[in-house]
């Protein structure tokens, strides 16, 4: 299986201050079809996981352009240019290049 | 714009069935692979069973194989997951997710309803 660790696991920060979150796989998450299968989540208090980011860079549909993924292999950063209250909440880290997709632990981001 | 709604969440005894259903609107159903995700309370995402557009194709975690069966009806536009032989361990919101990309296997979710939770407990 391969194991995603992200860090840190809480963040504090102040509203319209940037914000980043590291990812990392334990195997490389590029395929030979020339894809690679990184995705960001977002989970709100009390609400489902929403899609942020797929393919490491792509912002899906309604996501704000301050969110952004980048990264390759094994090493990614999702950041987030200017904070703001309503980013609260669970950010996950996932993969997908092997059928059992597995997640990060989770970091929580909190507005000082 | 795209619904997904489980039902069928509650309380059972360990050893006991449940079925979790998850009614979809807003796209055409039948042409999207979906899967099933759970969150332990507290706890993190854990993906459960991944189905083909057509049911063709059934994955699983293997955490579950053997006692969950996931299926759908097209004409319903419905998802289901079969739980059997339940622990405490399952105990935990199940979310359906849309799944979304070229290939199956690899596919992502893209939209997730709200979830059902199910608590395994005598």
């Amino acid at each position: 299986d391969i194991v995603m660790t992200q860090t840190p696991l809480s963040l504090s920060v102040t509203p319209g201050q940037p914000a980043s979150i590291s990812c990392k796989s334990s195997q490389s998450l590029l395929h030979s079809d020339g894809k690679t299968y990184l995705y960001w989540y977002l989970q709100k208090p009390g609400q489902p996981p929403q899609l942020l980011i797929y393919e490491v860079s792509n912002r899906f549909s309604g996501v704000p352009d301050r969110f952004s993924g980048s990264g390759s292999g094994t090493d990614f950063t999702l950041k987030i240019s200017r904070v703001e209250a309503e980013d609260v909440g669970v950010y996950y880290c996932m993969q997908s290049i092997q059928l059992l997709r597995t997640f990060g632990q989770g970091t929580k981001l909190e507005i000082k | 714009q795209v619904q997904l709604v489980e039902s069928g969440g509650g309380v059972v005894q360990p050893g006991r069935s449940l079925r979790l259903s998850c009614a979809a609107s807003g796209f055409t159903f039948s042409t999207y692979a979906m899967h099933w995700v759970r969150q332990a309370p507290g706890k993190g995402l854990e993906w459960v069973a991944l189905i083909s557009y057509d049911g063709s194709n059934k994955y699983y975690a293997d955490s579950v194989k053997g006692r969950f069966t996931i299926s759908r009806d097209n004409s319903k536009n419905t998802l289901y997951l079969q739980m059997n032989s339940l622990r405490a361990e399952d105990t935990a919101v199940y979310y359906c997710a849309r799944g979304r990309g070229q290939w199956l296997e690899r596919s992502y979710f893209d939209y997730w309803g709200q979830g059902a939770l199910v608590t395994v407990s005598s």
